[in-house]
């Protein structure tokens, strides 16, 4: 069946350096694309998000890129920080009453 | 400040014993959605309102009930909570359907 789903379930990187996280969607229907950061014992946290008529987009010191003929969206933070440390998931809008969550990446910052 | 708060925020029960989880938003939002967190399994959501007195079954909506009486609030229900619906609770509102979802601080629930 159709699934939102990570390349990688955890990433880890040193404090500074940039992180990539990745997401790969199989509905082509898919419009609306949203990264969320939850960090330990707390509800996950709107990051960023994009549209499918958008190929990148960027905020404080993160940027979101679709790349529609792979099917692929990834989550570029710069400067990593170990505020940064925290599980990150990406969710599609497959339909126009719910979005679907993929599992999540674990990114741990290294001091 | 804008915000999703639920009610209460840990629970210790008994299987059995009906317990409700309460949900608020303050934000004029239409569309609410329950949605239980486990290890490996990520969110999934179980009960979702598009409105006012409108709601309908999400992924796994066994074993819960929600009601949506006022735009503000989205209760969800365990009528006879059993082992297996120990989990983190999230409720998740948007302006609408589809659209990004602002998520409360999570309600841990341990079913004894």
């Amino acid at each position: 069946g159709e699934s939102v789903g990570l390349h990688l379930p955890t990433l880890s990187v040193q404090e500074g350096d940039n992180s990539i996280i990745n997401c790969a969607y199989s509905n082509s229907a898919s419009d609306y694309f949203i990264w969320y950061k939850q960090e330990s014992g707390k509800g996950p946290q709107f990051i960023i998000d994009i549209r499918s008529n958008m190929d990148k987009r960027q905020g404080q010191r993160v940027t979101v890129l679709l790349n529609k003929t792979v099917k692929h969206l990834s989550l570029q933070i710069a400067a990593t920080q170990p505020g940064d440390s925290a599980v990150y998931f990406c969710a599609e809008n497959r339909s126009n009453y719910k979005l679907t969550f993929g599992k999540g990446t674990l990114l741990t910052v290294n001091p | 400040e804008a915000q999703v708060t639920q009610n209460p925020r840990y629970l210790i029960t008994v299987t059995g014993k009906k317990l409700t989880v309460t949900c608020s938003q303050n934000m004029n939002h239409e569309y609410m959605s329950w949605y239980r967190q486990d290890p490996g399994l990520g969110l999934r959501q179980i009960y979702y309102s598009m409105n006012v007195e409108v709601t309908d079954k999400g992924d796994v909506p066994e074993g819960y009930k929600v009601s949506r009486k006022e735009k503000r609030n989205f209760p969800l229900i365990l009528e006879s909570p059993s082992p297996n619906q120990t989990s983190l609770y999230f409720c998740a509102s948007s302006l609408l359907a589809g659209e990004t979802q602002y998520f409360g601080p999570g309600t841990r629930l341990l079913v004894l």
